[in-house]
């Protein structure tokens, strides 16, 4: 079993709809970081949690420690959200990644 | 402030030879990190230097190294490469070592080993 498991592992979407994105991991972290990378390769940090909730924009993303679960949420979807999302925690020495979301949005 | 700069961005290698690539990190960050991405295994830490010293090492095998210099730019090489070698390599840098630090990532270079 990975130690970080994301779902769905394949999003496709219409503009406009409320996207949302799971993490859930069996480690002990000292924080989760959601990752965006858009063809070409490219990685973009989006968020960086500790506990509790962040927002930025349309993006929101929620943490629960105690179940060692977290979300990202899209709201208002676009086509330029289209990316593969990807999810890391902070073990004790490095990342750990999951294997990312596939998320097309549709005009 | 300039972003994390990552030479070259393209290369290709037959089997048996070596390859060095390079990783420049943002002004003032001394932190840097490298990572292997394949269709197959996803993004894998490879290992972590901050001041010149590596902290950290994945589970790869010794013919992938490392170096960082005091200008915090770092190197990485892969010795007697193999097909399975072909990847996305990317680099990220941050301030510091700490276990909360976001992470800031270079554009990556894509090695193709024939």
């Amino acid at each position: 079993k990975n130690e970080v498991e994301q779902s769905p592992q394949n999003l496709t979407a219409q503009e406009g709809e409320f996207i949302t994105i799971n993490c859930s991991y069996s480690v002990g972290i000292s924080a989760l970081h959601w990752l965006q990378q858009h063809p070409g390769g490219g990685i973009v940090s989006l968020f960086m949690l500790s506990s509790g909730k962040k927002k930025h924009g349309r993006l929101i993303a929620t943490i629960n420690i105690q179940e060692k679960h977290s979300s990202l949420h899209i709201t208002a979807s676009h086509p330029r959200d289209s990316a593969v999302y990807i999810c890391a925690v902070q073990g004790a020495q490095k990342l750990v990644f999951g294997q990312g979301t596939r998320l097309t949005i549709n005009p | 402030k300039a972003g994390v700069t990552q030479t070259p961005r393209y290369l290709i290698k037959t089997r048996g030879q070596q390859v060095t690539l390079s990783c420049s990190p943002i002004s003032g960050h001394r932190s840097v990190s490298w990572y292997q991405q394949t269709p197959g295994q996803g993004l894998q830490f490879l290992f972590e230097y901050f001041s010149e010293t590596q902290r950290n090492k994945g589970n790869f095998p010794g013919r992938f190294s490392g170096r960082q210099f005091s200008n915090s730019r770092s190197e990485m090489n892969v010795s007697t490469l193999e097909l399975g070698d072909s990847a996305l390599y990317l680099c990220a840098s941050s301030k510091g070592t700490g276990r909360q630090e976001t992470q800031y990532f270079g554009p990556g270079t894509r090695l193709l080993v024939l």
